[in-house]
């Protein structure tokens, strides 16, 4: 099993470009979330989705949208990339159910906003 | 709702002595309580969970913690420290029956000198 995939794994944008992240997990979850990391903020979480088909807001969802394409896969879209947006994005997904399950995260997408 | 604080943003060490992260929560239910380790320009790993069984619960690398009802915390510990053990360690907490959100604490970096 390769858990959680994300792509790509460094990206450079210009202010305005759009892009969208990729992630994937093979473990038949129901739950997934993107989040964000920043020096001395821990991590934020941007979106997620319960389920497939649901995806709800954050707490920093402003100036991102997301699919649940399916079960497998949840993507985060940057519709005109800011400076501020700079950060290291994680995706990862659980099963959320009778138990609290613990988050398999992903390796991250390592973003830069010129 | 529920909250968690970890103490200490950063934690020295020398290799070989004791290591202690502390975490406090709060929860309006019982909680499913987590511990992740970050080593650099990597995702996030489960160390250990809390999820109403033994009080005092085992993780990988011979990491440890106890579930302290009365205090609300949730401490990491290990006897001895390793040099491998330098890394950002994540408190988190989450509530069967509530939101799809676990709920991180900001993080403890655990510096280890030789």
């Amino acid at each position: 099993n390769a858990g959680v995939t994300q792509t790509p794994k460094f990206q450079v944008l210009k202010t305005g470009q759009s892009m969208t992240l990729q992630c994937a997990q093979d473990m038949n979850h129901n739950s997934m979330y993107w989040y964000r990391q920043d020096p001395g903020m821990g991590l934020r979480l941007i979106y997620y989705s319960a389920s497939e088909g649901t995806t709800d807001k954050g707490e920093v969802p402003n100036g991102y949208n997301v699919s649940r394409l399916n079960k497998r896969e949840f993507s985060l879209r940057l519709e005109s990339a800011a400076p501020s947006q700079t950060s290291v994005y994680f995706c990862a997904s659980s099963e959320w159910g009778r138990d609290v399950n613990e988050q398999f995260f992903g390796p991250g997408t390592r973003l830069t906003v010129l | 709702a529920q909250s968690v604080t970890q103490l200490d943003s950063h934690v020295s060490v020398s290799e070989g002595t004791p290591v202690l992260l502390r975490c406090n929560y709060s929860s309006s239910y019982s909680p499913s309580l987590f511990w992740y380790v970050q080593h650099p320009n990597k995702g996030l790993q489960l160390l250990l969970k809390y999820t109403s069984a033994a009080t005092l619960v085992k993780g990988i690398n011979g990491f440890e913690a106890e579930f302290k009802k009365s205090e609300t915390s949730f401490h990491l510990t290990k006897p001895s420290a390793h040099m491998s053990d330098a890394a950002e360690y994540f408190c988190v907490v989450s509530v069967l029956g509530g939101s799809y959100i676990p709920t991180f604490g900001r993080g403890t970096s655990l510096i280890v000198h030789p």
